[in-house]
C-alpha cells in the first residue's frame, strides 16, 4: 500500500564503491524527483523526470546517474562514492509538475 | 539569493497553544505555489498545506492554516492547539517555473518542540 517506496532504507558503504537506490510509486503520478537532505537538514533537488524524460538536472556530480525505466520507477545510481555523499536521499512524486509532492521515507546513505 | 527564508531555526510552544512558523519567499513569478511539509524524527516528509499565488483565501487544513500575505511575500504556517505529536521539523517550500518546468525550493526548516 506504500505510495512511494524507496529501498534500501539504510545504506552503509565504503568510499569508492558503486551503489543504487530504488524508488517506485504506485500513485499513477507523472513526475518523480530525487532530493538530497544534508546533515543540516537542507533539501536540495537533484533530478526530476516527467514520464521517463529527464526535465531537471541540477548541478550534481556526474557520478550520480538517474534512470527511469517507466514512469513508476526512478532509480539513482552513484559511482565512486565519496564521504560527502553521506546524506538522506528522498524520492518524491507528483501528479503533475505543479502539484505537491508525495515523498518516500528516505534512504540514509553513510559512506565510510 | 535565498528564495525561501525561514528565520526561526528552533521554536518552543506549550501544548494546546497556537504557534506561528515564519516563511518569506522571493520570486518574480506571477504564478507560484507555497507548501509546508512536516518532518518528524522518524524522517519521513509529510505534506501539510498548499497555497496558490492566486488564491484569495488563506488555506486551511484542520489545525493548520497558512497566513498568506502576498505583498509582504510571506506564507506563515499557523498550528492551532499544539499537540505533542506536532514536535518535528517544518519546511516551507515554493514551486517556481523555470524553462517550462517546475521546481520546488525548500527553506532551511524550523524545528518545533511542543512542551507538555
Amino acid at each position: 500500500d506504500t505510495a512511494v517506496s524507496q529501498t534500501p532504507k539504510y545504506l552503509v558503504t565504503q568510499m569508492g564503491n558503486d551503489k543504487s537506490i530504488k524508488c517506485e510509486q504506485n500513485l499513477g503520478h507523472d513526475t518523480m524527483y530525487w532530493y538530497k537532505q544534508d546533515s543540516k537538514k537542507f533539501l536540495k533537488i537533484m533530478f526530476s523526470y516527467n514520464n521517463k524524460e529527464l526535465i531537471i538536472n541540477e548541478t550534481v556530480p556526474n557520478r550520480f546517474s538517474p534512470k527511469s525505466p517507466d514512469k513508476a520507477h526512478l532509480n539513482l545510481h552513484i559511482n565512486s562514492l565519496e564521504l560527502g555523499d553521506s546524506a538522506v536521499y528522498f524520492c518524491a512524486s507528483s501528479l503533475y509538475q505543479n502539484y505537491g509532492y508525495t515523498f518516500g521515507s528516505g534512504t540514509r546513505l553513510t559512506v565510510v | 539569493a535565498q528564495k525561501i527564508t525561514q528565520t526561526q531555526p528552533g521554536m518552543f510552544v506549550q501544548e494546546k497553544e497556537a504557534v506561528t512558523l515564519d516563511c518569506t519567499y522571493d520570486t518574480s513569478d506571477q504564478s507560484y505555489g507555497l507548501f509546508w511539509y512536516k518532518q518528524p524524527s522518524s524522517g519521513e516528509m509529510i505534506f501539510l498545506i498548499y497555497q496558490g499565488s492566486y488564491d484569495e483565501q488563506n488555506a486551511t487544513e484542520g489545525r493548520y492554516s497558512l497566513n498568506f500575505q502576498k505583498a509582504r511575500k510571506s506564507a506563515n504556517l499557523v498550528i492551532s492547539a499544539s499537540q505533542l505529536g506536532d514536535s518535528a521539523m517544518y519546511f516551507c517550500a515554493m514551486r517556481e517555473a523555470r524553462s517550462g518546468t517546475y521546481k520546488y525550493i525548500f527553506g532551511t526548516g524550523t524545528r518545533l518542540k511542543v512542551l507538555a
